[in-house]
């Protein structure tokens, strides 16, 4: 079992769907994040919470709504969105130590296809 | 805000052949991480590493944070190492645990 398991693997939806990502950390954490990763694109911070408080949105179109019921748990929430939308979203957790490591672990990605 | 660049942005080995990937940074860092991405595309941990060098198994980094470098060592390749690699930083200033990722270079080693 790996640290952070994020679900589904694939999604495919239409522009008028309403879709959920999922992620769940067992790594004790208490910041947990949402990056985007386009083709031909680096990674991009989408948004940051830490203890379950949204501590950066990181200028993300309303259509991408995060929840962060509990430390452990991450979720995206998906409405109208665009064929550009399309990607590989990846969850990370990480300790957010000042004091010591801040080693951040990423999920497998949930990779989306909007048609 | 701060910049990451990676080089070179394409490699090919033959396998067995050693290879050295660079990330410079334009700003003071208090976190650095190497990752390899896969072809199913999870980002695997390579190195923590804001500082120093350490070394696991055929992989070796260095930081040299106050010239705003890392390299990631990369020795007796095997096709297996095939995939892209990611430097990420986090500012020294941020409090967030926020990382921006460089552009990657995709490695490819050939059998």
């Amino acid at each position: 079992e790996t640290g952070v398991t994020q679900t589904p693997r694939h999604l495919v939806m239409g522009m008028t769907n309403k879709k959920s990502l999922k992620c769940e950390q067992h790594l004790g954490h208490n910041a947990m994040y949402w990056y985007k990763q386009s083709a031909k694109k680096p990674l991009e911070l989408m948004f940051v919470y830490n203890f379950k408080e949204q501590t950066e949105n990181n200028s993300v179109p309303s259509r991408f709504s995060p929840e962060c019921p509990n430390s452990s748990h991450l979720f995206l929430h998906l409405h109208t969105l665009q064929p550009e939308d399309s990607a590989l979203y990846l969850c990370a957790s990480s300790p957010l130590d000042r004091g010591g490591l801040t080693e951040a672990f990423f999920g497998q990605g949930t990779r989306l296809t909007v048609v | 805000g701060i910049q990451v660049e990676q080089s070179p942005p394409d490699l090919i080995l033959q396998e067995g052949a050693n290879s050295t990937l660079r990330c410079n940074f334009s700003d003071s860092v208090n976190n650095l991480q190497w990752f390899h991405q896969n072809p199913w595309g999870q980002l695997i941990n390579l190195f923590y590493i804001p500082s120093g060098t350490k070394q696991n198994g055929r992989l070796s980094a260095t930081t040299v944070a106050t010239e705003r470098y890392s390299l990631l060592y990369i020795s007796s390749s095997q096709t297996t190492d095939s995939g892209v690699y990611f430097c990420a930083v986090e500012r020294s200033s941020s409090n967030t645990g926020k990382l921006i990722f460089g552009q990657g270079t995709t490695l490819q080693v050939k059998p």
